[in-house]
């Protein structure tokens, strides 16, 4: 199983340019997440949808869009991109219960 | 106030040692806890987690929770060289998972 996808694994825009980072997972998971993370702030909540059909807003989720296409697939827009977006993305999912949560390894966005 | 708070290190512990890392948390809803580890450049990687007051072990980890103190805790038992990363804990309240900042472990042979 390939567990949790993330497209693409690095990435370079312009101040102003759009983008989707794509994240895809194949292990039936009910729930999914957007998380970005900066030097020496942990994890920090963008979006995230508890089912199919739903989404919510995390801890810091201003120039952020989602959608929750189908349960495999959530993705995350930058409308317009800004340098304070530069970051790692993390994508995760979590089937449900008490479990843990799986992660993709991640997208590395700079935006100049 | 920071809903998850973690000391960010480094702690620096001796190999064999036992390492003790700490969190608290601040809303007392918060269902389910979770220990990460992520070493520079990977992403996190679940070690363990728990959701009742006490202490559950799986190998050289064990996990602690208070929840009447919302304060959850890892010990590494014969801390190895390989363990050196940095150590996030997160929490759970309904749909949303919390982090904290991470604490940094080395461990020196």
């Amino acid at each position: 199983n390939a567990g949790v996808t993330q497209t693409p694994k690095f990435q370079v825009l312009k101040t102003g340019q759009s983008m989707t980072l794509q994240c895809a997972q194949d292990m039936n998971h009910n729930s999914m997440y957007w998380y970005r993370q900066d030097p020496g702030m942990g994890l920090r909540l963008i979006y995230y949808s508890a089912s199919e059909g739903t989404t919510d807003k995390g801890e810091v989720p201003n120039g952020y869009n989602v959608s929750r296409l189908n349960k495999r697939e959530f993705s995350l827009r930058l409308e317009s991109a800004a340098p304070s977006q530069t970051s790692v993305y993390f994508c995760a999912s979590r089937e449900g219960g008490a479990g843990g949560y799986t992660f993709g390894s991640g997208t590395r966005l700079t935006v100049v | 106030q920071k809903e998850v708070e973690q000391n960010s290190g480094p702690l620096s512990v001796p190999e064999g040692a036992i390492a003790s890392l700490n969190c608290t948390y601040s809303d007392r809803g918060s269902q389910s806890f979770f220990w990460y580890r992520q070493y520079s450049g990977k992403s996190p990687e679940l070690i363990m987690f728990i959701y009742s007051n006490g202490d559950k072990e799986d190998g050289r980890f064990t996990a602690q929770l208070n929840k009447a103190s919302q304060y959850v805790s890892l010990l590494i038992r014969d801390s190895q060289p390989s363990d050196s990363a940095t150590y996030l804990c997160a929490v759970r309240n309904t749909d949303k998972l919390i982090f904290g900042t991470g604490t940094r472990l080395q461990v020196f042979p």
